[in-house]
């Protein structure tokens, strides 16, 4: 994988709104995509690693699903809240040697 | 169960110096990566260990280099710091190589050369 593009760069929502983010990513060689939450101040943190094409993941209000023939993923989170606020990170990797590539992140603001 | 711990989380280094980070995984987790995130920047990968052995380097310099020791902890290095190694250098532990498990992340050290 040699380039990973999310949109859009930042998003301001209103609580209770729904959201999605995309990831982009060439098709080929594709071997696991990856989607992280980070917080201001806090370190990274793992939300779903998925492998498989039409994956579709859940951990409360969040959800991914996964794309790998069209190379995407979409990130969607229900109702969202001002705690959701932070940059959602998509990292995909060509090959299972860990090198994982990132994309630039999508900023969220929920504003109460 | 104590995270990913990095030392120092903040240093000051002048031009030409050399800096060691360390890194401390999650017990039981065997993989550590390294990534330097600076400004306007996404997350740049660094290096993968597994096992005391660099399983892969992404695209820097010579003087950058790491290593992981039999307890997998590990240290990276930079000789001859220069201005635009300022960056903060997140290090990311999981319980084995490659891409499939997810990485747990470590709240970084920043690195301000001057």
């Amino acid at each position: 994988i040699l380039n990973v593009e999310q949109s859009p760069q930042s998003l301001h929502v209103q609580e209770g709104d729904s959201t999605n983010f995309t990831c982009s990513f060439p098709s080929s060689n594709f071997y696991a995509l990856h989607w992280y939450r980070w917080e201001t101040a806090k370190s990274p943190e793992a939300l779903f690693v998925m492998t498989l094409n039409g994956d579709e993941k859940k951990k409360g209000r969040i959800s991914a699903t996964l794309n790998t023939k069209e190379g995407y993923s979409y990130l969607y989170i229900k109702g969202s809240q001002p705690e959701d606020s932070a940059t959602y990170l998509c990292t995909g990797g060509s090959s299972n040697t860990g090198k994982l590539i990132f994309g630039q992140g999508t900023t969220l603001q929920v504003k109460p | 169960k104590a995270g990913v711990t990095q030392t120092p989380r903040y240093l000051i280094k002048t031009r030409g110096q050399q800096v060691t980070l360390s890194c401390s995984p999650i017990s039981g987790h065997r993989s550590v990566s390294w990534y330097q995130q600076t400004p306007g920047q996404g997350l740049q990968f660094l290096f993968e260990y597994f096992s005391e052995t660099q399983r892969n380097k992404g695209n820097f310099p010579g003087r950058f280099s790491g290593r992981q020791f039999s307890n997998s902890r590990s240290e990276m290095n930079v000789s001859t710091l220069e201005l635009g190694d300022s960056a903060l250098y997140l290090c990311a532990s999981s319980l084995g190589p490659g891409n499939n498990y997810g990485y747990t992340f470590g709240s970084g050290t920043r690195l301000t050369v001057v």
